[in-house]
Formats: structure tokens, sequence, C-alpha cells
């Protein structure tokens, strides 16, 4: 079983396009964070979220956490062939402090 | 300021060999911890290491060991290599004596056992 679970798997959308992806979990987290994985680098930080409701942005990107501290999305406007890689939420998990991942969204911006 | 380092990047090793990885982590940064990445399970915590202790282990094998010394340089070892063992190994280092925090990869080694 998965404890964050991303979805969706694969995202596949044109340039200008907006698109939302999103990272669920039945378990609470004392924070949340979201990196974006190119092929062949290992995963760059976007984001930390803390506080339950939280809305952070960073230029198009909107991050927000949800109230109960179980789930995050992200949002991307205007999307942009170079915002094309594997999006990861990681959450650092309330009952043992270990720090997991979900599997990705992968997603490819046509031009 | 030099990011994280990983040695070698890629890796092509033989069934029962064992393999060992080098990470150097951002110079003041003392926490180190490893990853395995594989298309099927994603990102799969394997242990964290501060101040030369292991402080945090995943659900690994005892196959799958590290080390970390005084420099905050750390070390994983693979010993009696499975196919399964092929995967990207990433290393993460952060600031603070614990994983509440950002975390700064490493560009990974790619193992591959054949």
């Amino acid at each position: 079983t998965q404890l964050l679970e991303q979805s969706p798997q694969f995202l596949s959308i044109q340039e200008g396009e907006n698109l939302t992806v999103y990272c669920n979990s039945s378990s609470v987290f004392s924070s949340l964070q979201w990196y974006r994985q190119e092929p062949g680098e290992g995963p760059v930080l976007l984001v930390t979220v803390v506080t339950g409701g939280e809305v952070k942005k960073l230029k198009r990107l909107t991050f927000q956490f949800g109230d109960a501290r179980k789930d995050s999305s992200l949002h991307i406007t205007a999307a942009q062939p170079g915002d094309t890689g594997l999006y990861l939420c990681a959450g650092e998990w309330i009952r043992d402090d270990k720090i997991i991942f979900g599997k990705g969204t992968r997603l490819h911006i046509l031009p | 300021k030099a990011g994280v380092t990983q040695t070698p990047r890629y890796l092509i090793k033989t069934r029962g060999q064992q393999v060992t990885l080098s990470c150097s982590p951002i110079s003041g940064h003392r926490s180190v911890s490893w990853y395995q990445q594989t298309p099927g399970q994603g990102l799969q915590f394997l242990f964290e290491y501060f101040s030369e202790t292991q402080r945090n282990k995943g659900n690994f094998p005892g196959r799958f060991s590290g080390r970390q010394f005084s420099n905050s340089r750390s070390e994983m070892n693979v010993s009696t290599l499975e196919l399964g063992d092929s995967a990207l190994y990433l290393c993460a280092s952060s600031p603070l004596d614990s994983l509440n925090t950002e975390a700064f990869f490493g560009q990974g080694t790619r193992l591959t056992v054949v």
C-alpha cells in the first residue's frame, strides 16, 4: 500500500493549458514537499508546505496543503515545455518522522 | 557552493558481487539520506545518517548497509547483488539534524546488475 498516492500517473497536455496534479493520503503528515525530477538528474525541491490549508505560489505554480494535512495539490498555469518532468510529492510521516515519497506524476508538455 | 556529489554516475555489476557507492553532501550539511528509485516502486527510503550514526532505516534487507564519516561523506554498500537491485540510487543531504527539512539530492548512481 502506497502511503502517498499521486494522480494522475501520466499527463500529456498542450503548451498554454492549465493542469492540476494531486498527492493524497489517509495519513497525516507534518510537512509535505514537492520536487521535480528531470531524466538523469536527482529531484529538485520546489516547495515545502507545513500548515494545513497553506497555499504557496512559485511563479506559475500554486501549491496547496489540505486542511487536515493529508493531501496536497500542484496547479500549473499556462504550462510550458520546460515544465516537463516527474513531479514527486514527499511527506514527513507524523507517526515515525520518516520521509515518504509518492511514485510521481510524469508530466509532458507538448509545444 | 557545490551541490551533492555522487560517484560513480554509472555502474554495471554481476549478480553476487558487491558494490560501494559514495556521496559527498553539501558543505555544512550533516544529515545524509539514501534512496532507491525504480520505475515500479518509485523512490524508497533506505537509511539516514547524522553525525556518523544511523538515525533511521527503511525496509530493505541487511544486504544494504551504509556509513557516514566524520566529514559527513557517506557510503552505501550492497552485498550479494541481485538483478532486482538495478536502480537509480540517490543521496540527499540536509542542513539540520532531522529529515524535517529540505533535502538536496545528488544526480544519483545508476546501478545495473546483470
